[in-house]
């Protein structure tokens, strides 16, 4: 199992330009959330879906839409860039009623 | 209100010392417990988890950790360190099903031969 995946690893943006960040995982996990990481501030939930076709808000979701079509992805789209989202983005997964999340590798994006 | 509260924003260890990382929470349901860690760019492993039963939780890596309730902490030991284990440490809280885990800051860990 390859587990969690994200992609890209690293992106730079400017102001204004959109773009999708990709989350996968092959464990046939139900639930799927978006974290960002910011320094001393820990890790905060953006969005989560408890399966396909279900999406709901997290703590920090302006700025972020996602939408979950199948039960291995959930992508995270920017609409429009801004500075303050300059961040390392993390995406996990875990069993619906488990309380294990696993963790991708991360997504550092920096916005100019 | 959910909090996670980890006071060391880094502590510096030497080779083979014994380490103790703390951790104090604030959560209205029965508290699901969690050690995280982050090596440098990387993702977060989970060391360990405290869900019910034995307050005194093994990991892995030879990390373990003990849930105090009535003190609300959750901190994480190892008798020995090695310079592997260099990296930022993450407590965690949740409830059983719930949607979201709360996170502290994190402590960075520093190991000096």
């Amino acid at each position: 199992n390859a587990g969690v995946t994200q992609t890209p690893k690293f992106q730079v943006l400017k102001t204004g330009q959109s773009m999708t960040l990709q989350c996968a995982q092959d464990m046939n996990h139900e639930y799927m959330s978006w974290y960002r990481q910011d320094p001393g501030m820990g890790l905060r939930l953006i969005h989560y879906s408890v399966g396909a076709g279900i999406t709901d808000q997290g703590e920090v979701p302006n700025g972020y839409n996602v939408s979950r079509s199948t039960t291995e992805d959930f992508p995270l789209r920017l609409l429009s860039a801004a500075p303050s989202q300059t961040s390392v983005y993390f995406c996990a997964s875990r069993l619906q009623g488990a309380n294990e999340q696993f963790f991708g590798p991360g997504t550092r994006l920096t916005v100019l | 209100a959910q909090s996670v509260t980890q006071p060391d924003i880094h502590i510096t260890v030497s080779e083979g010392a014994s380490l103790e990382l703390r951790c104090n929470y604030s959560y209205g349901a029965t508290p699901y417990l969690f050690w995280y860690v982050q090596s440098p760019g990387q993702g977060l492993q989970l060391l360990l988890k405290y869900f019910s039963g034995d307050t005194l939780v093994q990991g892995i890596k030879g990390f373990e950790a003990e849930f105090k309730r009535s003190q609300s902490s959750f901190n994480l030991r190892k008798p020995s360190v090695h310079w592997s284990d260099a990296a930022e440490y993450f407590c965690a809280v949740g409830a059983r099903g719930a949607n979201n885990l709360f996170f502290g800051t994190g402590t960075r860990l520093t190991v000096i031969p």
